[in-house]
């Protein structure tokens, strides 16, 4: 079964500065949807960035960019120039070509100002 | 921008009683989901729906969960007798379809569960 560890429960990072968040998954699968979700304190759940397995190009949006290493099964999220409103609860998702979309447990991140 | 729309966004009830959530889903999509989420914990998949039937289901949605595409637009999910542990926050999500499967889904705002 696919698995989605992320091993930093909470972070801490001044605004203004860039800060990591780590993720890996465990799959047997080949193709398949990496994601990171931010859940701010209203506990939406919204999308923050995708990557498809099969792009070696890491994916960017805007201050957001993630580290997608296939072979390592990582897919560490990066956020530049932290702003106080990205602070939130972010997990780090995986999806095959099947339904469902599998969670880590999330990483709490603190800006501090 | 399309948004799932989910009722109410809180919600009380006393342990045993029925209590139902509503989702409207994006117009276009053709999945449906349900999540929950214990508070402080992950985000747990319950339940996945296309074509008006369960595509698929968690061990966690057992007798007492069900879901339903009534009319068309809405997608609810039913508790037939609450337990206190079902206390969470449940989100309802759609998705395109299977060719839009790297897009994620998109999440409702979610409905906080309170069972006393």
């Amino acid at each position: 079964a696919q698995t989605v560890t992320q091993s930093q429960p909470e972070m801490s990072v001044q605004e203004a500065e860039t800060v990591t968040l780590s993720c890996t998954y465990d799959t047997s699968e080949s193709d398949y949807y990496l994601f990171w979700y931010k859940q701010p304190p209203s506990r939406q759940m919204i999308l923050v960035i995708r990557q498809e397995a099969y792009k070696q190009q890491n994916a960017t949006e805007n201050r957001f960019s993630v580290n997608f290493q296939k072979a390592a099964k990582s897919f560490s999220l990066k956020i530049s120039d932290s702003q106080l409103g990205d602070a939130a609860m972010y997990f780090c998702a995986y999806r095959s070509a099947g339904d469902k979309i599998i969670f880590g447990k999330g990483t709490r991140l603190h800006i501090l100002p | 921008e399309p948004e799932v729309t989910q009722t109410p966004s809180h919600q009380v009830t006393q342990m045993g009683q029925e209590v139902i959530l509503r989702c409207v889903p994006i117009s276009n999509h053709l999945y449906f989901y349900w999540y929950r989420q214990i508070l402080g914990q992950k985000v747990e998949f319950l339940v996945s729906f296309y074509n008006n039937e369960i595509s698929e289901k968690s061990e966690i949605f057992d007798d007492q969960f069900s879901v339903e595409r009534p009319d068309g637009s809405n997608f609810t999910l039913k508790i037939r007798s609450t337990k206190l542990e079902d206390s969470a926050m449940y989100f309802c999500a759609s998705g395109i379809g299977t060719g839009g499967v790297g897009y994620g889904y998109t999440f409702g705002s979610g409905t906080r569960l309170t069972v006393v």
